[in-house]
């Protein structure tokens, strides 16, 4: 168990500029949650997979917003077109399918939008 | 959709005293309490969590109480270190549905311990 791996650590863009974060869960974990923070709140959720396919998205999940699981491994969470609101912790984090099997958070990727 | 209240939002204790964070929630099917440890620059640890079967659980220096009628939990730190410093998170879901790890948190409480 290597733990949730989130990558990158840090991303900084340029508003307008599309930016890209990948996510690996643990492995055998078949759903995969991505997450977004902003300073001094709790995380928000907004979006989840279970394998490949997309099943809940949020309503603060925009337009611009997209997340692929193509493989029901990895995943994906693209910002097309980023705007400075769009700064923030984006979380993945991951479970095994059963409810005794608790969510474990990867350390995030921190978007700044100038 | 599920409304989560968390208070304190700012706890400063001294080495040894005990730290309680309290979480009231809106929607009577949760039925599913973790708590999160977020430490600078990490993602949030599950440090402890409670079903809605069971009205306290403890692990250690920790133990998280619920209350159902009043929809209210509270995390206990006895003997608190300053190593527990750090933004605490209590959530809530219902673990009955497909979307278990949909947790609503809330806002957070920033602990520190002084030595």
């Amino acid at each position: 168990d290597t733990g949730v791996s989130q990558d990158p650590r840090h991303k900084i863009t340029k508003r307008g500029q599309n930016v890209t974060f990948r996510c690996d869960p643990i492995s055998e974990h078949n759903r995969l949650y991505w997450y977004r923070q902003t300073l001094g709140q709790g995380p928000e959720f907004l979006t989840y997979f279970q394998n490949e396919a997309q099943l809940e998205k949020s309503r603060l999940l925009s337009d611009r917003f997209s997340a692929e699981r193509p493989k029901g491994s990895f995943s994906t969470l693209e910002i097309q077109r980023t705007e400075q609101g769009d700064s923030a912790m984006y979380l993945c984090a991951s479970h095994r399918t059963g409810n005794n099997s608790p969510l474990h958070f990867g350390n995030g990727t921190r978007l700044t939008v100038t | 959709g599920e409304n989560v209240e968390q208070h304190p939002s700012t706890l400063s204790v001294q080495e040894g005293d005990s730290a309680v964070i309290k979480c009231t929630y809106s929607d009577s099917a949760s039925n599913y309490f973790p708590w999160y440890k977020q430490e600078l620059g990490k993602g949030p640890q599950l440090i402890i969590d409670i079903r809605s079967n069971v009205g306290e659980k403890k692990d250690q220096r920790i133990a998280v109480t619920l209350n159902k009628t009043a929809k209210h939990f509270s995390l206990h730190i006895t003997e608190t270190q300053p190593e527990d410093s750090a933004v605490y998170f209590c959530a809530a879901t219902f673990s009955g549905g497909t979307s278990y790890g949909k947790l609503t948190f809330g806002q957070g409480t920033i602990l520190t311990v002084h030595p």
